[in-house]
């Protein structure tokens, strides 16, 4: 039982290069959310899928979409990624009727 | 939408000592207040929550206590080790189908020997 997992685990890309972070999980969750943590500004919901089929714009979801795959996948792709888009990438789930989010490992992301 | 306020910032304790954070949140509505820790590099993991009808909340050293009127709740973690070092982060929301949680800044404790 992995629980929720990230690939990459680092990323460099150079100004307008795009790129997707996968996610997954095998908790069986409902719900699953794209968060990026900045120094200072703690952890920000980028965009959210609450259920299969579904998903919604969190607090900063310019130049990022998403794609909900499956039950168990979660994919967060930057089209022509910016300096601004530097961050820790972090993905999580939720069960159904259930609060707590589990969160992945993070990716770190350098756009240069 | 929802707003989070942390304080405080930075927090240094001698072991064995107390430390208090706290948090205010601005929607009503919310009705979950997560904690959690965050270590150096690692991932984001709970380590207590409270739901708007109750109180307080107890586990072992760490308690969570909220105030639904004053619109506040804060973490309390007693006897301190080295190893509660760590970014504490407090959250709200309110649930539905998908929990979204809205995040404080983040207090970064150090216990000291």
């Amino acid at each position: 039982n992995a629980g929720v997992t990230q690939t990459p685990k680092f990323q460099v890309l150079k100004t307008g290069q795009s790129m997707t972070l996968q996610c997954a999980q095998d908790m069986n969750h409902n719900s699953m959310y794209w968060y990026r943590q900045d120094p200072g500004m703690g952890l920000r919901l980028i965009y959210y899928s609450a259920s299969e089929g579904t998903t919604d714009k969190g607090e900063v979801p310019n130049g990022y979409n998403v794609s909900r795959l499956n039950k168990r996948e979660f994919s967060l792709r930057l089209e022509s990624a910016a300096p601004s888009q530097t961050s820790v990438y972090f993905c999580a789930s939720s069960g159904w009727g259930v609060e707590t989010q589990y969160f992945g490992p993070g990716t770190r992301l350098l756009v240069l | 939408g929802e707003n989070v306020e942390q304080h405080p910032s930075t927090l240094s304790v001698q072991e064995g000592d107390s430390a208090v954070i706290k948090c205010t949140y601005s929607d009503s509505a919310s009705n979950y207040f997560p904690w959690y820790k965050q270590e150096l590099g690692k991932r984001p993991q709970l380590i207590i929550d409270i739901r708007s009808n109750v109180g307080e909340k107890k586990d072992q050293r760490i308690a969570v206590t909220l105030n639904k009127t004053a619109k506040h709740f804060s973490l309390h973690i007693t006897e301190t080790q080295p190893e509660d070092s760590a970014v504490y982060f407090c959250a709200a929301s309110n649930t539905g189908t998908a929990s979204k949680l809205t995040f404080g800044t983040g207090t970064r404790l150090q216990v000291t020997l």
